[in-house]
């Protein structure tokens, strides 16, 4: 199985400013067939199901907004919040459908500070 | 619109049994492979199983794999979760999910299993 390991586990930031998660697999996600990384960003905020907000490691679901980006390659991602709104205070999953089974990272809290 | 629905969750004794279904509304239901997802209370997000669209292929993570079971009905646009021996730590809220090359781009609101005698 792939083992998904975020970093960090929570963290603060205050209105407008950025916001950085880190997203490591055990082994690449990144076929070799046509050159993309099986890679998505969720966003959950509490008492609703996850949304998906990035696709191919940076490919942005239809409708989120461009503060949102995704970035990285092979084993290491991030998801990068450019300015942070109180609408972005919630719990972001990365997840992997490189294989089965499909695994997600621990998840990371964001706040505000 | 799209969308996914759950149903059939419920407080049941270790060692009983559920199903839960999912009802889809909105696509073409046989095009999709639709997935389980469960999330334990105050937890993160387990991949559970998967059904091709055909409903002929399935996959299970070892956590169920031997106790639950999943099928679908194309021509009611429903899928199905058959979940026996149920044990404790089989507590939390049971999402489908609609896959999109594996990852899941729709997801219903969830139905929760409690399992506690």
């Amino acid at each position: 199985d792939i083992v998904m390991t975020q970093s960090p586990d929570s963290l603060a930031v205050s209105l407008g400013e950025r916001a950085t998660i880190n997203c490591r697999s055990s082994q690449s996600v990144l076929h070799s067939s046509n050159n993309r990384n099986y890679l998505t960003w969720y966003q959950q905020k509490p008492g609703q199901p996850p949304k998906p907000l990035i696709y191919w490691a940076s490919t942005r679901e239809s409708g989120v907004p461009d503060r949102f980006s995704g970035s990285g390659s092979g084993t290491d991602f991030t998801l990068t919040i450019s300015s942070l709104q109180a609408e972005d205070v919630a719990v972001y999953y990365c997840q992997q459908y490189y294989s089965l089974p499909r695994t997600f990272g621990q998840g990371t809290k964001v706040e505000l500070k | 619109q799209v969308q996914l629905v759950e149903s059939g969750g419920g407080l049941v004794k270790p060692g009983g049994s559920l199903r839960l279904s999912c009802a889809a509304s909105g696509f073409t239901f046989s095009d999709y492979y639709i997935n389980w997802i469960r999330q334990a209370p105050g937890k993160g997000l387990e991949w559970i199983s998967v059904i091709n669209p055909s409903g002929t292929n399935t996959n299970y993570a070892d956590s169920v794999r031997g106790r639950f079971t999943i099928s679908r009905d194309n021509a009611r646009n429903s899928m199905f979760l058959q979940m026996n021996s149920l044990r404790a730590d089989d507590t939390g809220v049971y999402y489908c999910g609609r896959e999109y090359w594996g990852a899941f781009d729709i997801w219903g609101q969830g139905t929760m299993v409690t399992v506690s005698s």
